[in-house]
């Protein structure tokens, strides 16, 4: 079975502070995609990563940077220098490859970035 | 260029009543979904189709029926609304990539069901 855990439910921290969030997952697929999204306080639901089983080089898209490690069937999310714009829940999710692109979501972390 | 529009945004319901959430697509996917998303359980998935005149039952079936008469349209319905019902619903859609799928979501439907 496909699971998703993402045990911080609730992170806040001061504007210009790094956080990280935490993305646990387990699959028997050998192939298979990793995602995170973001939903702000708007409600909708946004898409900022896609990773692939077989590419665990690291990512970094302005500040934000991703860490996928198979070993530890992790998939953390990085904000450097977070800002109060990324105060959102942020959804990671897991993807098997002959799964039709159904998504099994984590349960989501709340992330709070005051002022 | 409109992604994904779901309606109503909004709905009340008393337990018993049936209604319908309407979901369009003007990207030509395939494949599209609808998902429930409750406080600390994240996003379950209803049921799924992955192109015009099919259906099929993801996590959380029970309770509500989904047609795909059109490509660009996915209906989910409630015959008999239940408190359990009440949660925000997210229509999606992707094309036919395998696996690699990256969903576009609706803005969501919020039911609550009295």
């Amino acid at each position: 079975a496909q699971k998703v855990t993402q045990a911080q439910t609730e992170i806040s921290v001061v504007e210009k502070e790094d956080v990280t969030l935490d993305c646990v997952y387990e699959t028997r697929d050998t192939t298979y995609y990793l995602f995170w999204y973001k939903q702000p306080p708007s409600g909708e639901l946004v898409f900022l990563i896609r990773r692939n089983s077989f590419d665990e080089q690291n990512e970094i898209s302005g500040r934000y940077s991703w860490n996928f490690q198979k070993s530890t069937s992790s998939f953390n999310f990085t904000i450097t220098a977070s800002q109060v714009v990324d105060s959102a829940v942020y959804f990671c999710a897991l993807s098997a490859a002959s799964n039709t692109g159904k998504l099994i979501f984590g349960q989501g972390t709340t992330l709070q970035v005051k002022p | 260029n409109a992604g994904v529009t779901q309606t109503p945004k909004f709905r009340v319901l008393k337990t018993g009543q049936s209604m319908t959430l309407l979901c369009a697509q003007d990207m030509n996917h395939e494949y599209m979904y609808w998902y429930r998303q409750d406080p600390g359980m994240g996003l379950r998935l209803i049921h799924y189709s992955v192109g015009e005149g099919t259906t099929a039952k993801g996590e959380v079936p029970d309770g509500y029926n989904v047609s795909r008469l059109k490509k660009q349209n996915f209906l989910l319905g409630l015959e008999s609304a239940a408190p359990s019902q009440t949660s925000v619903y997210f229509c999606a859609s992707s094309y036919s990539v395998s696996g690699a799928n990256v969903l576009t979501f609706g803005a969501g439907s919020r039911l609550t069901v009295l």
